[in-house]
């Protein structure tokens, strides 16, 4: 258990609607980073907030967007899906801004299937 | 833009052999660190290496940083099926910013 909680565990939905997953990252970690991970592919950086604001931009669509709330919980929204943006969705987490300086510790993942 | 390879995609071993997979970048690197994703799993972190030419061992594990800081290499010896899953390596550069770049990963399947 590493410590970071992602909910929810599994997502159905339709293309074009709206989605919000969660993130909670590891207690005093004040960074948390966005992945996704298409099917058998590699980690792509969607994004990272640092305390509150956002420190770096990935690939991330303009479709997608987060935040950073003061408990230092996330929110990744993705609206107007489509079939492609179907992969499992990774929260991880550091105790500072940089983002390769640190060990990331990652979520448990929120598994997305757009029908 | 920086980008990171691992080469192979993926590594078919008999249980009690060694491999290497290694990590390539297109830019010189600060740092680079290793994970593991087993299957199902999320990736948790192994090591990271900072130094040119550092070298750590973990238990059956040697990791190595190369002199100019833009490879890195993972060796395993005596593979058990422990060690089946996923290996990324992910680098930092200032080419890309603040922030990790991974590698697409190295797939591990062990024949007992």
């Amino acid at each position: 258990d590493s410590g970071v909680t992602q909910t929810p565990k599994h997502l159905i939905t339709a293309t074009g609607q709206r989605v919000t997953l969660r993130c909670s990252p590891r207690s005093g970690d004040l960074s948390v980073y966005w992945y996704q991970q298409s099917l058998d592919q590699g980690l792509q950086f969607l994004i990272q907030y640092y305390n509150g604001e956002e420190r770096a931009k990935g690939n991330i669509l303009e479709r997608f967007s987060a935040q950073q709330f003061p408990d230092l919980h996330s929110e990744l929204n993705l609206s107007s899906l489509e079939l492609g943006d179907s992969a499992l969705y990774f929260c991880a987490s550091s105790v500072a801004g940089t983002g390769g300086m640190y060990e990331q510790f990652f979520g448990p993942g929120t598994r997305l299937t757009v029908l | 833009g920086q980008q990171v390879m691992q080469i192979p995609q993926y590594q078919h071993v008999q249980e009690g052999e060694d491999f290497t997979t290694y990590c390539n970048s297109s830019t010189t690197l600060s740092n680079i660190q290793w994970y593991k994703q087993r299957p199902g799993g999320h990736p948790v972190f192994l090591i990271q290496l900072v130094k040119s030419g550092e070298v750590k061992k973990q238990k059956r594990l040697t990791f190595q940083f190369g002199e100019a800081k833009k490879n890195s290499s993972l060796h395993i010896t005596a593979t058990q099926t422990t060690d089946v899953g996923t290996y990324f390596c992910a680098g930092l550069g200032w080419a890309a910013g603040n922030k990790l770049t991974f590698g697409g990963g190295t797939r591990v399947l062990v024949k007992p």
